[in-house]
């Protein structure tokens, strides 16, 4: 079965900072892969996805991810956070057209102004 | 707007007392799912359903039931509800499982409690 960790439990960070959450799935054939983020008492909305081409992805708000086969990593990237990016993210994985998402446990960024 | 709606936000219920979690879209969309969402532990899947009249069981189906008699509904059933199933829910649908490469769209959540 397909598994999805995401290392970082808990991030603070200060405003500027640069920001870095781990995703690594274990699934060895085509995947299709999600950040999704949460914002206080709100509901799970896309950041980005990828599902081919380009291993980096741009998504929403200046966040990127760059999907890395041999490692099978798709780590979300920021170059400098903002007080607004506290939320709490989720990677996702839909590993060989599986119906059923793996979502990892998230991780908690807040980010201090 | 293009949304996914839930019904009740909140909801405090006794064991053992049959309750239904309404879930519609409207957006067409033909793949439906529901995630219980408990700290630590993430999103995890309860059924899901890939059209009208079509429902599978995800990762956590115990205790729960579905029905998908139109394509816009979802509804969320217990029908003996536990204090183990007290959790955030939400609802969620998505254009098309086809390939999987479509992304979800989340409803607001319902935050239930069983005493």
């Amino acid at each position: 079965a397909q598994s999805v960790s995401q290392h970082n439990h808990h991030v603070i960070l200060s405003e500027a900072a640069s920001l870095e959450l781990g995703c690594n799935y274990s699934y060895g054939g085509t995947v299709n892969l999600f950040w999704y983020v949460q914002y206080p008492g709100q509901h799970l909305q896309l950041l980005l996805k990828y599902f081919s081409g380009d291993p980096l992805v741009k998504g929403i708000k200046g966040f990127e991810a760059e999907f890395i086969k041999s490692k099978f990593s798709f780590n979300l990237r920021k170059p400098s956070v903002q007080w607004s990016d506290t939320a709490e993210y989720f990677c996702a994985v839909n590993a060989g057209g599986s119906y059923i998402p793996t979502f990892g446990r998230g991780t908690s960024l807040i980010v201090h102004p | 707007e293009a949304q996914v709606t839930q019904n009740p936000r909140y909801l405090i219920t006794v064991t053992g007392k049959k309750l239904t979690v309404t879930c519609s879209q409207n957006m067409n969309h033909e793949y439906m799912s529901w995630y219980r969402q408990d700290p630590g532990l993430g999103l995890r899947q309860i059924y899901y359903s890939m059209n009208v009249e079509v429902t599978d069981k995800g990762d956590v189906p115990e205790g729960y039931k579905v029905s998908r008699k139109e394509k816009r509904n979802f509804p969320l059933i217990l029908e003996s509800p536990s204090p183990n199933q007290t959790s955030l829910y939400f609802c969620a649908s998505s254009l098309s499982p086809s390939g999987s490469i479509y992304e979800q769209y989340f409803g607001p959540g319902t935050r239930l409690t069983v005493t």
